[in-house]
């Protein structure tokens, strides 16, 4: 199965951008590159996905290298309310298995 | 407005005693899954229906079975819990198979062995 490579947590301070990297070098040409979030006692949410091109969206951009081995996941101004587990996901016909997240704390 | 909710919220039971979590979704969607999340620890696929087809994961315990009546709802039934089970389980919905799908997941049902 194709794996990604998080860092454990990162910081960041309010109303900063924030880029969360991802390293997935064996993505195979059809694997989607997905992003969630999971909040404190929630579940997880969708934030953002792409295939080859960056991506863009109301919560976050998507930003993928050219080769497909990493991609960046950009949040443009932090909030509070990002703090969360940010899940990098390679979906291969839709099997979505989580990798251990990134654990991004805001600082006000 | 939940789009995917599991009842209870919260479900305690006992050592051996079995248990079922349910999960129902308003998005009509072909494919529903269960999760397992251990404290501190991602999401862990156990199975998922496409439609009436149930498709397991290699290391998914027998204790653990799920059932689809039909596409809004989705039980999954741990046949004898062990403290080791205790964990939130997550259900979640796609519209189809497809690695281009999103995944829309319900709030979560924690499940405490006592």
């Amino acid at each position: 199965d194709a794996k990604t490579t998080q860092p454990n947590s990162m910081e960041s301070n309010e109303e900063e951008p924030v880029h969360l990297p991802c390293n997935h070098s064996t993505i195979s040409g059809t694997d989607y590159i997905h992003w969630y979030r999971q909040l404190p006692s929630q579940g997880p949410e969708y934030v953002i996905h792409g295939l080859t091109s960056n991506v863009n969206n109301r919560m976050a951009s998507l930003a993928i290298a050219e080769d497909r081995k990493s991609s960046t996941l950009i949040l443009h101004r932090a909030t509070l309310r990002d703090a969360a587990v940010y899940y990098c996901i390679l979906s291969s016909n839709n099997d979505m298995r989580f990798g251990a997240g990134t654990r991004l704390t805001v600082k006000p | 407005d939940a789009m995917v909710i599991q009842n209870p919220r919260y479900q305690v039971t006992q050592f051996g005693k079995p248990v079922t979590l349910s999960c129902s979704q308003t998005l009509n969607h072909n494919v529903m899954y269960w999760y397992q999340q251990k404290s501190s620890q991602a999401p862990k696929l156990l199975f998922h229906y496409y439609d009436k087809d149930f498709n397991n994961e290699a290391d998914t315990p027998d204790n653990f079975q799920s059932r689809r009546p039909n596409t809004s709802f989705c039980f999954l039934d741990i046949r004898s819990p062990g403290l080791g089970d205790a964990a939130m389980y997550l259900c979640a919905t796609s519209r189809n198979k497809g690695s281009n799908e999103k995944l829309f997941f319900g709030s979560g049902t924690q499940l405490s062995v006592l």
